[in-house]
């Protein structure tokens, strides 16, 4: 069964700084693998996936992730932190077949101080 | 607009009076889904539909109905709401197969007392 962990519940940066959100995932077949952004009071966002291909996914507002299989993981990464960065960030797997289910982590509530 | 619209966004209840959370996308998705969110726990997947008249149950379908009469429209039922279900709610779209983008509603509060 596919599984995902998120190491660290609460992560805090300097504006300016790098943002490193880590995303380790369990999957018996190849995975599809996704992060999504929670502003306060809204819906998820998609911020990047990734399916098949090129290993270095690059999404919204200068985010990226790489998908590293021998790590099992799906790191999220923005080099310079922005004050509009403070959200919630999700990562998930899908559990592939004919249904698009997602399995989810339990989340980084990322804060960015001035 | 692409949009996946529920309503209510917030609701304060009592145990047992029943409640509907709809659902509705314009996108044209066979897929949809409801999920609840909690605290240190992310997202779990309530019940899913394939298409119309086709709906399952998903991680967590205790205390929960669903329909799927019009593709659109996917309303989340709760016959007797209990105070556990006090959660945050989500609907989802999307096309059907694994890998495709899925899009949320903006989240339903629900409190149940």
């Amino acid at each position: 069964a596919q599984s995902v962990t998120q190491l660290g519940s609460h992560v805090s940066v300097s504006e300016g700084a790098l943002v490193l959100l880590r995303c380790n995932y369990s999957s018996s077949v190849p995975p599809y693998l996704f992060w999504y952004v929670q502003y306060p009071n809204q819906g998820l966002q998609l911020l990047l996936k990734y399916t098949t291909g090129a290993t270095l996914v690059k999404g919204i507002n200068g985010f990226e992730a790489e998908f590293k299989k021998s790590e099992t993981s799906f790191h999220l990464t923005k080099p310079s932190a922005h004050m509009s960065d403070a959200a919630e960030y999700f990562c998930a797997v899908s559990t592939g077949g004919a249904t698009n289910k997602l399995i989810f982590g339990t989340g980084t509530l990322l804060a960015v101080q001035p | 607009e692409a949009q996946v619209t529920q309503n209510p966004r917030y609701l304060i209840t009592v145990t047992g009076k029943k409640l509907t959370v709809t659902c509705s996308q314009n996108m044209n998705h066979e897929y949809m889904s409801w999920y609840r969110q909690d605290p240190g726990l992310g997202l779990r997947q309530i019940y899913y539909s394939m298409n119309v008249e086709v709906t399952d149950k998903g991680d967590v379908p205790e205390g929960y109905k669903v329909s799927r009469k019009e593709k659109r429209n996917f309303p989340l039922i709760l016959e007797s709401p209990s105070p556990n279900q006090t959660s945050l709610y989500f609907c989802a779209s999307s096309l059907k197969l694994s890998g495709n983008t899925i899009y949320f509603g903006e989240g339903s509060w629900l409190t149940v007392v």
